[in-house]
């Protein structure tokens, strides 16, 4: 089993939904989770990331950590075809990055 | 430099063939990190230096790898008598300080090996 789970998709949106993204991971040391968004043929950019439980906003993406349950989740408001690209959670550990596989999302116009 | 560049973006080796994959981080950036991404996966942690030190090597599947940071700024990775299982995705990060969930990731370099 993987430290860190992730539903690999495809997700398959109209434009203007919610896409929720989730993540599940079992190592109890992880603290700093962070999404990652992928276009094709590119590197991993980015997106936001959150120390510990709660949840963060920023503009149309939140993110959100329930250290309880082991499970992450980032949101989407109002989902654009510029949002089509494969989402990765991370999660540090020590002075590396533990990523799940990905979920590729496809936000149709 | 505006980002992390790695180069080649593309290389194609013969099986058995010794191949040498670059990075120029984000300059002044102090920490540096080499992913390995199979096709439909995540990035996986091959190893990561502090300057010039190489810190952590527990990543590398081989020691057929292996990687280098010289200066403390630009970075070679070096695979040895590539196999075909080697065929993936090197990508390249770099972070400032010791914030290692900030890290910015090059395109990589798409590694066939035939």
């Amino acid at each position: 089993q993987k430290e860190v789970e992730q539903d690999p998709g495809p997700l398959s949106v109209p434009e203007g939904a919610i896409v929720s993204l989730n993540c599940t991971y079992s190592n109890s040391a992880f603290q700093y989770f962070m999404w990652y968004r992928q276009y094709s043929r590119k590197g991993p950019e980015l997106l936001m990331y959150t120390y510990s439980s709660g949840n963060k906003e920023d503009g149309r993406f939140t993110a959100q950590v329930d250290k309880s349950s082991k499970y992450i989740s980032l949101f989407i408001r109002d989902s654009q075809p510029s949002d089509s690209a494969t989402y990765l959670c991370a999660m540090e550990y020590g002075n590396k990055l533990v990523f799940g596989a990905g979920t590729i999302l496809r936000v149709k116009s | 430099g505006a980002g992390v560049s790695q180069s080649p973006r593309y290389k194609v080796a013969k099986r058995g063939q010794d191949v040498a994959l670059r990075c120029d981080p984000i300059s002044g950036h102090v920490s540096l990190f080499w992913y390995q991404q199979a096709l439909g996966q995540g990035p996986e942690f091959l190893t990561y230096f502090q300057n010039e030190a190489q810190l952590d090597k527990s990543g590398l599947p081989s020691d057929r790898f292996f990687a280098e940071r010289p200066e403390g700024s630009v970075s070679t990775l070096k695979i040895q008598r590539t196999q075909q299982e080697d065929s993936a995705v090197y990508l390249c990060a770099s972070s400032s300080g010791y914030n290692y969930n900030e890290q910015f990731f090059g395109p990589g370099t798409r590694l066939t090996v035939l």
